[in-house]
């Protein structure tokens, strides 16, 4: 079973900054905090992960909580490609086996 | 760079028989995983192979089977189909195993 969860929906304006929220109160030492997206009708895409620091790429910028129990996905400046199905996933360390939820279905409105 | 390629990209099947699905990983990959993808149940991990070994595995019925080759290269392998075995199934590769994971397109299996 997923150990996350996600708002079902969120909607966020062009340009503005997209902050995705992900609850994973039962993460373990040893477990990552996973990112990525599906759009419609394609293979989902990876986006972030992090194991308690705080991580920035060219995507997006992960913010972990001091406990771990909780993190956020920021999309600085969001733009219509963007628009997509965001998964927050628990994964562990030394297995690739990513365990989906039903994940945010984030919509960017022009 | 040669992303991951599956194939077929679309595969009609009828009940009872069985298919085969075909997986590239991008060069230097590893690590393969398979996944379903259905409208009720989401994406769910099929299993993982990693040199060649199933490292990990999730819960289908013995009908799924897979194996890497020498390659890295990855078949799954459905028996017996049925109708609710119609999905989506996707590929993803990774460097090593707990790090990021690239997928494919994936394979659109309708079973009639």
């Amino acid at each position: 079973d997923a150990k996350t969860t996600q708002p079902p929906s969120m909607d966020c304006a062009e340009g503005r900054a997209a902050n995705l929220p992900c609850n994973h109160s039962t993460i373990s030492g040893n477990e990552y905090v996973y990112w990525c997206r599906q759009i419609h009708s394609q293979g989902p895409q990876y986006i972030i992960h992090g194991l308690k620091n705080n991580e920035t790429n060219e995507m997006a910028s992960l913010i972990i909580t001091e406990d771990r129990k909780s993190s956020t996905l920021i999309l600085p400046h969001a733009t219509l490609r963007d628009t997509a199905v965001y998964y927050c996933i628990v994964l562990i360390q030394g297995a690739q086996k990513l365990v989906f939820g039903q994940g945010t279905r984030l919509t960017i409105n022009p | 760079k040669a992303g991951v390629t599956q194939t077929p990209r679309y595969l009609i099947k009828t009940r009872g028989q069985q298919v085969t699905l075909s997986c590239s990983p991008i060069s230097g990959h590893r690590s393969v995983s398979w996944y379903q993808q259905t409208p009720g149940q989401g994406l769910q991990f099929l299993f993982e192979y990693f040199s060649e070994t199933q490292r990990n595995k999730g819960n289908f019925p013995g009908r799924f089977s897979g194996r890497q080759f020498s390659n890295s290269r990855s078949e799954m392998n459905v028996s017996t189909l049925e109708l609710g075995d119609s999905a989506l199934y996707l590929c993803a590769s990774s460097p090593l195993w707990d790090t990021e994971a690239f997928f494919g397109q994936g394979t659109r299996l309708t079973v009639v």
